[in-house]
């Protein structure tokens, strides 16, 4: 059980685009994600958190407009970088909490933009 | 200075050792400690999960919590090459669903055969 998912697990788009990433709770309702930023050798930073139903609350420092997190439901919340460009090029991963096990995240396997 | 310290390593190790991996946080309202592996270019998957001070065992894995030097440790017995990873600690201060976890660095394993 406490399966996370996240979709697409790879991704290259051309600087000034957009991209969209999925995260899904497959067998249970997640009342709250997170999203994490990643480079290479150094640990997650917490660029989010976002309640079902309700905006995100965001990191000092994460630029709302730029990351945009929308949680329409108790499985599902999506991250979409906006006008990227290659310094937006990292490891996202995204996590859920909520069920019987509150105090416990379970993290998606990642997903990884790069921007050329 | 940063909430949670942690060496980053490498750690490398000969199969069979006894590896002791160690955080140390400054915020004395964490309550929670978690340990994470992260194996590359995945996602971390939690190892095991602490509340307050005292020891856990969860077969060749040993988490200690120590509040009063606020220092946490992870024991592998008998390391196996598939321990090679990134051990990521993790805090918070709150049960509720809605609370952050705030982590270490991480510390890169290699054990070898």
């Amino acid at each position: 059980g406490a399966v996370v998912s996240q979709h697409p697990s790879w991704v290259i788009c051309k600087s000034g685009t957009s991209v969209k990433i999925e995260c899904r709770s497959l067998d249970f309702q997640a009342t709250t994600m997170f999203w994490y930023r990643q480079f290479p050798k150094q640990s997650l930073m917490l660029m989010a958190t976002s309640n079902e139903g309700s905006k995100a609350t965001y990191e000092q420092g994460v630029e709302k407009d730029k990351f945009l997190i929308n949680h329409a439901s108790l499985t599902l919340s999506t991250l979409t970088v906006t006008s990227a460009h290659p310094e937006d090029s990292s490891f996202y991963i995204c996590s859920a909490r909520g069920g019987w096990a509150s105090y416990e995240q379970y993290f998606g396997p990642g997903t990884r933009l790069t921007v050329t | 200075q940063k909430e949670v310290e942690q060496d980053p390593g490498p750690l490398s190790v000969p199969e069979g050792a006894i590896v002791s991996l160690n955080c140390t946080y400054s915020n004395s309202a964490f309550q929670y400690f978690m340990w994470y592996r992260q194996y590359s270019r995945k996602g971390p998957e939690l190892l095991m999960y602490t509340y307050s001070s005292g020891n856990k065992e969860d077969g060749r894995f040993t988490a200690q919590v120590d509040k009063s030097s606020k220092y946490i440790s992870l024991f592998i017995r008998d390391s196996q090459p598939s321990d090679s990873a990134t051990y990521l600690c993790a805090m918070s201060a709150s049960e509720t669903s809605g609370s952050r976890l705030t982590f270490g660095e991480g510390t890169q394993l290699t054990v070898n055969p």
